[in-house]
């Protein structure tokens, strides 16, 4: 079982609320990922990192920032949250080179 | 960048039959192939996963076939059960990132 831990599982929040989502890693991989998925399944990036200090937009634009100050925490943070951002959040990691991504257990999202 | 394409959206077997899910890209660097599984309530998990100097791989009643000439790869899934039911991922990766495909929901019925 992978050591990726994503927090809350579930968090209902009014509209214009800060939020921010954990994402904790205790596998030493220095690229993690944001994925955003929505009820039709699909998984769309939104962030990722490739270390301690660095952090890319993904392919979908979003309105969360991330930050990654230390190796094994990628949290997500909504300023202002709006029922739009009502989704499922998915957390990833990976060793690097061709190896598998790790995902969290995902936050769902409902603003209010 | 590249463009991953999953078919079908949705398939319904019965069980004990197959289980195929298509998957093609567009970047012919991609070289990493891995497939998810993803339950209801959870996040997805690796279940194969294939490097492009490999044609083909199997573990027990799951198999993954990689042609890089036409830039396509299958997930093959044999005397399906019930708990095989749950949404299917297929990836492509080059290194540093995994661009997915659109998901199939697969349901096995008793």
């Amino acid at each position: 079982e992978a050591d990726i831990y994503q927090t809350p599982r579930y968090l209902v929040i009014g509209t214009g609320k800060k939020i921010t989502l954990e994402c904790s890693q205790t596998m030493g991989h220095d690229k993690m990922y944001w994925y955003q998925q929505d009820p039709g399944m699909e998984l769309h990036l939104i962030h990722y990192s490739y270390g301690v200090n660095s952090t890319e937009k993904g392919d979908l634009s979003s309105e969360s920032t991330v930050s990654r100050i230390r190796t094994e925490h990628f949290p997500l943070t909504l300023e202002s949250a709006r029922p739009s951002h009502t989704s499922q959040y998915l957390c990833a990691s990976g060793g690097g080179g061709n190896t598998e991504a790790f995902f969290g257990q995902g936050t769902r999202l409902t603003v209010v | 960048g590249e463009n991953v394409e999953q078919h079908p959206s949705t398939l319904s077997v019965q069980e004990g039959d197959s289980a195929v899910i298509k998957c093609t890209y567009s970047d012919s660097a991609s070289n990493y192939f891995p497939w998810y599984k993803q339950e209801l309530g959870k996040g997805p998990q690796l279940i194969i996963d294939i490097r492009s100097n490999v044609g083909e791989k199997k573990d027990q009643r799951i198999a993954v076939t990689l042609n890089k000439t036409a830039k396509h790869f299958s997930l093959h899934i044999t005397e399906t059960q019930p708990e095989d039911s749950a949404v299917y991922f297929c990836a492509a990766s080059k290194g540093n990132q995994f661009y997915f495909g659109t998901g199939t929901s697969l349901t096995v019925i008793p």
